[in-house]
This record gives C-alpha cells, structure tokens and sequence, in this order.
C-alpha cells in the first residue's frame, strides 16, 4: 500500500481481554517502530524492530506486551490481561532506513485501544 | 538519556500572522531534530529535519526551523500561518550515537490558527 496501514482503528476490550494489534508497514521498509501515545502526551517508544529481528524492546511497560515480526513485513503488538491503564493510541511507523540512519518514520493513524 | 521540551500547550495566531512554536533539547553530543504534525484522528507527518549543515532547514507546506546549538533550540516557524495549519506539533530528538537510538517526542504544542 501507499502508507502505514494499522488495524483495528478502534478497540474497545474488557479488562482483563487479550487484545492484538496489527501493523502493515510500507513495503520495503526495513524498520518498524511501535509507539504508545496517552491523551495530551507525546508518542512514549514501546519497541524496534529491524527486518525480522527485535532489536530493541526497552519501552514496553510490562511482560503484558509482546510485539512481534515473523517474515520482516508485518508486525503484530499483543496485550494480554488488558488493564485500564493500557487505554491508548498505539502508533506504527516504517522507515527505510536502518537504525543508525537520519530518516524520517512514516507513521500509520494508529489504533485507538480502550479498555473498560 | 535524551529529552524535549515543548514549553507552550497551546499557541494562537491570526491567519497571515508569522507563528512560532518553540522546543528546546537535551542531548549528548550533537544531535538529530525533527518536527512532526498531528491532525485529529490521524498519524503523525513528518516536517523536516536538522541533521547537519546549514542551522536553518526548510521542511513542507512552508514551514521551517532553526536549530541554535548554544540555546538548545529548534524552534519551529512559519512566516503567514493559515487556519489549516492548525493541529498538534511534536518535536522529537534522537541522539547521534551509531547503532539504534530511540527518537524521543515532546509532549506537542497545540496550535491555533483563527481566521
């Protein structure tokens, strides 16, 4: 596609749900990001990854959140036991570039997580 | 570890006036800048970038930055703002060590633009 593309746009999720998230970055694109972004905050970095490979997983809150990327295309962020405090926007973006590089992300619209 | 600061929640202007949406930095080294734009509902769009070189960069839809080393700014700036400029800013940084390094946002500036 054009773009980074995010499904589900909305999710509503009882407390204690498990809940996935899905991210289809622009083809090509050798690095995915997942953001997290509270109301009236800045997006807070969750985890990378580099083709197929995590390189780096420092932002995730808690042992809750799991991110994957089986074939280096598509990702995947998991939520088990849904907790209040995980209501958010959760970003995606792509780029080009490998890590060390000074391009630009490309973000998709996000999916809106709330849990009740 | 890098940080941004957005000082300003909320920025007025009238349409045609110049506007300027300020971030200062803290980062080891030199560092990489960037502005982003949110519009309701939507991802963020990138702006433009101060990688190295000349301090002021020229990004889209006619805005530009300065970065000033000894202020620790990057200063966000438009010379005639118009209403559809109006949405959130994100300045974000990353530091330049090799490897990954993590691009750090601000928390935005809200921007308004009346007609």
């Amino acid at each position: 596609g054009a773009g980074v593309s995010q499904s589900p746009r909305y999710k509503v999720a009882k407390r204690g749900q498990d809940v996935a998230l899905r991210c289809d970055p622009i083809s090509g694109h050798v690095s995915l990001f997942w953001y997290q972004q509270a109301l009236g905050q800045g997006p807070e970095f969750l985890t990378y990854f580099q083709n197929e490979a995590q390189l780096d997983k420092s932002g995730l809150p808690s042992d809750r959140f799991f991110a994957e990327r089986p074939e280096g295309s598509v990702s995947t962020l998991k939520i088990q036991r849904t907790q209040q405090e995980d209501s958010a926007v959760y970003l995606c973006a792509s780029s080009y570039w490998t890590s060390g590089n000074t391009g630009e992300l490309f973000f998709g619209e996000g999916s809106r997580l709330t849990v009740l | 570890a890098q940080s941004v600061a957005q000082p300003e929640d909320q920025v007025n202007v009238a349409e045609g006036n110049p506007l300027t949406v300020k971030c200062t930095y803290s980062v080891s080294g030199n560092p990489y800048l960037f502005w982003y734009v949110q519009y309701p509902n939507r991802g963020l769009q990138f702006l433009l970038k101060y990688i190295t070189g000349d301090n002021l960069v020229k990004g889209s839809y006619g805005f530009e930055a300065e970065f000033n080393k000894s202020q620790t700014s990057f200063h966000l700036k438009k010379p005639s703002a118009l209403v559809s400029d109006s949405a959130l800013y994100f300045c974000a940084v990353r530091a330049p060590e090799r490897g990954f390094q993590k691009l750090v946002f601000g928390t935005g500036t809200r921007l308004l633009v009346s007609p």
